[in-house]
């Protein structure tokens, strides 16, 4: 069974760090991984998708990176911001694409 | 463009009672599925589908049902409220195998 686990659980940084979220799981047959951000309350909104032949994945002041060898991920986010606070979550997909495996997310507060 | 609709947002039920959780997507989405929340749980998944007719069980099935019989909906039926099906409830979608999964905004359902 596929286990994700996420560290540090829970991480307050003051404003213009850049930060390093961190993922791990299992069983590296994984389809891909995508990040989500969870705000209070609030659904998932997708950050990253990485596909299980790419290394890397960006999109703006965010990075993900992925060894599947090693059963890694991680997301890296430059100078943030204190609108970056949520709930930041990995999820790994089974080998046939069509199930999700959560980890149980890393809380990020950045202070002003 | 709406995306994953989910209704009721909020609910409270009697333990005993039924009800059903409902998942509409407008982005002809072939592949649906729900979740539940709960702290120091992550998000589970319950029951999924890859396609009108076809369902199959997640993680977590014990006391739900399900069914898709057109693209749009995937209704999730709780048969006997227990107060352990207290959490809150994500419906998600997908286009295909390891695509990008966009999710509802999520039911809170509590069960007394």
């Amino acid at each position: 069974k596929q286990e994700v686990t996420q560290i540090p659980a829970a991480l307050s940084v003051p404003e213009g760090e850049n930060l390093v979220l961190n993922c791990s799981f299992t069983d590296s047959a994984i389809y891909n991984l995508q990040w989500f951000r969870q705000d209070p309350g609030k659904g998932l909104t997708s950050l990253l998708l990485i596909q299980s032949s790419q290394r890397e994945q960006t999109s703006g002041r965010l990075n993900a990176s992925l060894d599947k060898s090693s059963g890694r991920s991680t997301l890296y986010i430059a100078a943030s911001q204190p609108g970056d606070s949520a709930t930041y979550l990995c999820a790994v997909y089974n080998n046939a694409g069509n199930m999700l495996t959560f980890g149980g997310g890393t809380r990020l507060m950045v202070k002003p | 463009n709406a995306g994953v609709t989910q209704t009721p947002k909020f609910q409270v039920l009697k333990t005993g009672q039924s009800m059903t959780l409902q998942c509409a997507q407008d982005m002809n989405h072939e592949y649906m599925s729900w979740y539940r929340q709960d702290p120091g749980m992550g998000l589970r998944l319950i029951h999924y589908s890859v396609g009108a007719g076809i369902t199959d069980q997640g993680e977590v099935p014990n006391g739900y049902n399900v069914s898709r019989s057109t693209t749009e909906d995937f209704p999730l039926r709780l048969l006997s409220a227990a107060p352990s099906q207290t959490s809150v409830y994500f419906c998600a979608s997908s286009y295909s195998s390891g695509a990008y999964y966009t999710f509802g905004s999520g039911t809170r359902l509590t069960v007394v």
